[in-house]
């Protein structure tokens, strides 16, 4: 049961343009979500995360965008940069106080979107 | 951001072996660690949580006998990978989570031939 998917396994954008990476999710007990970049045989590196209680996060080039009644997330980049290129994975979480009380640690993870930026 | 330092970075070990992985926390003190893996074209998928001072949690479907983990200081976490067989090869990742964040160990690429 994938409770966190990104349904596009790969996204091609030209530089400066807007990069826009889709997720969605099916537990509503999720109240916390974070945006991870991945490059190979390495651990990801987080981006930007959005509460629940909250629809948009902004931080420099990246803006998270967060629709809850369609259990949807999206991550903007722009403009987008060839640095930029990376796997990149949408998690959620239950916070310490969701269901389980689980830690901020405890990700479930999207399949990742890779994004490829072309100068 | 908080430095957790994880170790090796890649490992080969023979089929029966077993392979220990370190997580550090470099900054802060960790409680609580959460170990990952990844296969190949796959998502991250949690492995177990391991407690400071008492036993760790596994995930359905994740051999606790198999996947021994200690975390006997606030700052370190290991998993060993016991008895190591071809299909354990994968990428294996800890996560130390502050306040409203998580951050990764550089993860170990273990190769089992």
């Amino acid at each position: 049961d994938q409770q966190v998917k990104q349904n596009s396994p790969s996204l091609s954008v030209q530089e400066g343009r807007i990069s826009i990476l889709n997720c969605d999710y099916t537990n509503s007990m999720f109240d916390y979500f974070l945006w991870y970049k991945k490059y190979p045989a390495e651990g990801p590196t987080f981006l930007i995360s959005i509460s629940s209680i909250k629809d948009k996060n902004e931080d420099g080039r990246f803006t998270v965008f967060l629709n809850k009644s369609a259990k949807h997330l999206s991550l903007h980049i722009v403009p987008s940069q060839p640095g930029d290129s990376a796997v990149y994975f949408c998690a959620a979480n239950s916070g310490p106080s969701g269901a389980g009380g689980t830690s901020y640690g405890k990700l479930t993870f999207g399949q990742g979107t890779i994004l490829t930026v072309h100068p | 951001g908080a430095v957790v330092s994880q170790h090796p970075s890649w490992v080969i070990c023979k089929s029966g072996t077993s392979v220990k992985i370190e997580c550090r926390s470099l900054d802060f003190q960790a409680t609580t660690m959460f170990w990952y893996r990844q296969f190949p074209k796959q998502s991250l998928m949690l492995m177990a949580t391991s407690n400071e001072g008492s036993k760790a949690t596994y995930e359905q479907g994740v051999e606790k006998d198999k996947f021994l983990i200690n975390h006997a200081s606030l700052t370190l976490s290991t998993l060993t990978v016991t008895s190591a067989h071809p299909e354990d090869s994968s990428f294996y990742i800890c996560n130390c989570p502050i306040r409203t964040e998580a951050f990764f160990g550089q993860g170990t690429r273990l190769t089992v031939v």
